[in-house]
């Protein structure tokens, strides 16, 4: 089982709709969990961060965090061709080292 | 200032040189990265500063060499390298180590080994 998982997609979402994107990790000590986004031969740049079970809204972005079934997911409303990129799920392990999932591409469609 | 700079932008070295690549953050950030990123692959840990010592070796090879000569910045030394080393080389730096603190990335260093 890989430590973090992501559906690689692509995912082809209309815009104006809601990208859904999920990832789930292996390590039960992960108590931080970040979302970078990755434009093509640009670096990851953070858009999200979420410590506690629930939901974190900012902005267009929820992330919504679940320990007990190591799941945590991303969601953008109305989104926009400018989204289209790489998301990459990076659980902090217990080892406080971040290990990025394989991400999954979005593609917005116009 | 939230930013990252790496330099050089693009790099390309035949397999008997010797190069550096250098990273610089000015946010009083104490934990510093390097990453190695492939074409269509997430970032994989290379080595990792706390600081300004190392604390995380991820089992490079010895032909990559980091260096922290203070607390703003972050080299890694490359001799000898291998065309399967080209990839995009990313710093990161962040507040600390510990578990809550997000990473922050420079733009990257392309490198081509030829």
């Amino acid at each position: 089982q890989k430590e973090v998982e992501q559906n690689s997609g692509p995912l082809s979402v209309p815009e104006g709709a809601i990208a859904s994107l999920n990832c789930t990790y292996s390590d039960r000590g992960s108590q931080s969990f970040f979302w970078y986004r990755q434009y093509s031969g640009k670096s990851p740049e953070l858009i999200m961060f979420i410590y506690s079970n629930g939901d974190k809204e900012d902005g267009r972005f929820t992330a919504q965090l679940n320990k007990a079934s190591q799941y945590v997911s991303l969601l953008i409303r109305d989104s926009q061709p400018s989204d289209s990129a790489t998301y990459l799920c990076a659980p902090v392990g217990g080892n406080e080292k971040l290990t990025f999932g394989t991400g999954t591409r979005l593609t917005i469609i116009p | 200032d939230t930013e990252v700079t790496q330099t050089p932008k693009h790099l390309v070295m035949g397999m008997t040189n010797k190069k550096s690549l250098k990273c610089e953050q000015h946010m009083g950030h104490r934990a510093m990265y390097w990453y190695k990123q492939k074409a269509k692959k997430p970032p994989e840990l290379m080595f990792v500063y706390s600081y300004e010592k190392l604390s995380i070796n991820e089992s490079v090879p010895s032909r990559f060499s980091p260096e922290c000569p203070n607390s703003s910045l972050l080299n890694l030394h490359l001799h000898a390298l291998q065309p399967e080393d080209s990839a995009l080389y990313l710093c990161a730096s962040s507040p600390s180590l510990a578990q809550g603190y997000e990473q922050y990335f420079g733009p990257g260093t392309r490198l081509t080994v030829t």
